[in-house]
C-alpha cells in the first residue's frame, strides 16, 4: 500500500529539540514533494514548508521560516521536521503529506505536546 | 489569517444542498487550480477534489467543486450526517510559492 509512516507522538519540555519523521513507502520518494502541515488545537491547517527529496530544494511558508528546518533523505525515503528550541505554542497534530500542485497522500499524523 | 478566505461555519438538515466558498486573489485561486479537503476529528485529511472539480475514485458525486475567477465553491447535495465535519480549501500561491490552505469550514448538520 502506497503510505507516508510518521514517526510516533512526542512530549517535549520548552527549550528542547525535536526532529519528527515521515516516511515514504511503495511509491518513488524523490519524484514528489512533500510537504508539512500543522493543526494547531482546535485551529485549522496551516501550510509551514515543503521539500523535494530529490534535490532536497526547500521552501518555506513566511510564518515558520527559521522555526522550523526540514529535511529529507533520499536513501531512505525519509522527511523529517526539526525544532531546535521547543515552544508551548508549538504543540500541535504536525502531518506530513505528498505535493502534486495538491496533496494527495497524507500521513497519519505526529501530535507533539511540549509542556513544562 | 489565510490569505484565502472560508467562511468559519455552514449548516444544513439531512438531504440539504449546502455549499462552501473559497475565496483568494489572482495570485492564487485566480492562477492555479485549487483542491478541497475534508477532515474528521481525529483523522487524517481527505482528498475531496483537486484541479478545481476533479473527483478521486471514492467521494461520492454527491460533491462537486469549481471555480471561477477568484473564488473557488464545494457545494454537497444531499447532505448526510455523515458529512459533518471540517473542510478546506487549497491552492498554490504564486507570491508565497507554496500552497495556502483556506481557513477551514466547520459542517454541521442539523
Amino acid at each position: 500500500e502506497v503510505q507516508l509512516v510518521q514517526s510516533g507522538a512526542e512530549v517535549k519540555k520548552p527549550g528542547e529539540s525535536l526532529k519528527i519523521s515521515c516516511k515514504g513507502s511503495r511509491y518513488t520518494f524523490t519524484n514528489h514533494w512533500i510537504g508539512w502541515v500543522r493543526q494547531m488545537p482546535g485551529k485549522g491547517l496551516e501550510w509551514m514548508g515543503i521539500i523535494y527529496p530529490a534535490d532536497s530544494e526547500t521552501r518555506y511558508s513566511p510564518s515558520f521560516q527559521g522555526q522550523v528546518t526540514i529535511s529529507a533523505d533520499k536513501s531512505i525515503s525519509t522527511a523529517y521536521l526539526q525544532w531546535n528550541s521547543l515552544k508551548a505554542s508549538d504543540t500541535a497534530i504536525y502531518y506530513c503529506a505528498r505535493h502534486f500542485s495538491y496533496f494527495d497522500l497524507w500521513g497519519r499524523g505526529t501530535l507533539v505536546t511540549v509542556s513544562s | 489569517q489565510s490569505v484565502v478566505t472560508q467562511p468559519p461555519s455552514a449548516s444544513g438538515t439531512p438531504g440539504q444542498r449546502v455549499t462552501i466558498s473559497c475565496s483568494g486573489s489572482s495570485s492564487n485561486i485566480g492562477s492555479n487550480a485549487v483542491s478541497w479537503y475534508q477532515h474528521l476529528p481525529g483523522t487524517t485529511p481527505k482528498l475531496l477534489f483537486y484541479s478545481n472539480d476533479q473527483r478521486p475514485s471514492g467521494v461520492p458525486d454527491r460533491f462537486s467543486g469549481s471555480k471561477s475567477g477568484t473564488s473557488a465553491s464545494l457545494a454537497i447535495s444531499g447532505l448526510q450526517s455523515e458529512d459533518e465535519a471540517d473542510y478546506y480549501c487549497a491552492v498554490w500561491d504564486d507570491s508565497l510559492h507554496g500552497p495556502v490552505f483556506g481557513g477551514g469550514t466547520k459542517l454541521t448538520v442539523l
